[in-house]
């Protein structure tokens, strides 16, 4: 069965740093999805994408995130400055035209650790 | 407001035995339901989905929830536990009805460990 895949599987960056979280979305989706779930916390949707622009985002989601599909495969989520806060797994989803939130397809996640 | 509560944060029951995983929600509208369980180092997999259709869903490897509107409750259950069933279950409400630019709102997952 078709994967999302994400890289790296644990992040360890120092507070300030930028850091990108890759994901490689299943090939024929065309919605994507990030969520994060600090430990202890419920899953909690980020922001989604679709065409090339965000179609929503979350009150989480401020001016330190961004998203991106540089290249038609990969789908990147920038955290601009890291906080201690940030520290969470990250996960990546994708799904098919017209399934959308119905049928998404998450990856393993991305452990990003702020010190 | 959309929100599911999971009522119980760790569930523990033999292999062979019954598994039930309560589930409630709360929706201002007819909710889509799904119920997620993620392996260690594994994603999310989507184990089942309730779109307003039967109320009775089916989905992978035995597992079934029922939708129960007066109560409002998406309780999983399944007949008789395997080893391979210990994972984490999340139980979702998508914010809109269905559609491509919907969020999921997650529980905050119940634990399933299956004794030998």
């Amino acid at each position: 069965e078709p994967e999302v895949t994400q890289t790296p599987s644990h992040q360890v960056t120092q507070m300030g740093q930028e850091v990108i979280l890759r994901c490689v979305p299943i090939s024929n989706h065309l919605y994507f999805y990030w969520y994060r779930q600090i430990l202890g916390q419920k899953v909690e949707f980020l922001v989604s994408f679709y065409n090339n622009e965000i179609s929503e985002k979350s009150e989480i989601f401020d001016d330190q995130f961004s998203v991106e599909r540089p290249d038609g495969s990969n789908f990147t989520l920038k955290i601009r400055s890291t906080k201690l806060e940030d520290s969470a797994m990250y996960f990546c989803a994708s799904s098919y035209p017209g399934q959308g939130v119905e049928k998404l397809f998450f990856g393993s996640g991305t452990q990003l650790s702020v010190l | 407001a959309q929100s599911v509560t999971q009522l119980d944060s760790h569930v523990s029951v033999s292999e062979g035995t019954p598994v039930l995983l309560r589930c409630n929600y709360s929706s201002s509208y007819s909710p889509s339901l799904f119920w997620y369980v993620q392996h260690p180092n594994k994603g999310l997999q989507l184990l089942l989905k309730y779109t307003s259709a039967a109320t009775l869903v089916k989905g992978i490897n035995g597992f079934e929830a029922e939708f129960k509107k007066s109560e409002t409750s998406f309780h999983l259950t399944k007949p008789s536990a395997h080893m391979s069933d210990a994972a984490e279950y999340f139980c979702v409400v998508s914010l809109y009805g269905s559609g491509n630019t919907g969020k999921l709102i997650f529980g905050q997952g119940t634990t399933l460990q299956v004794k030998p």
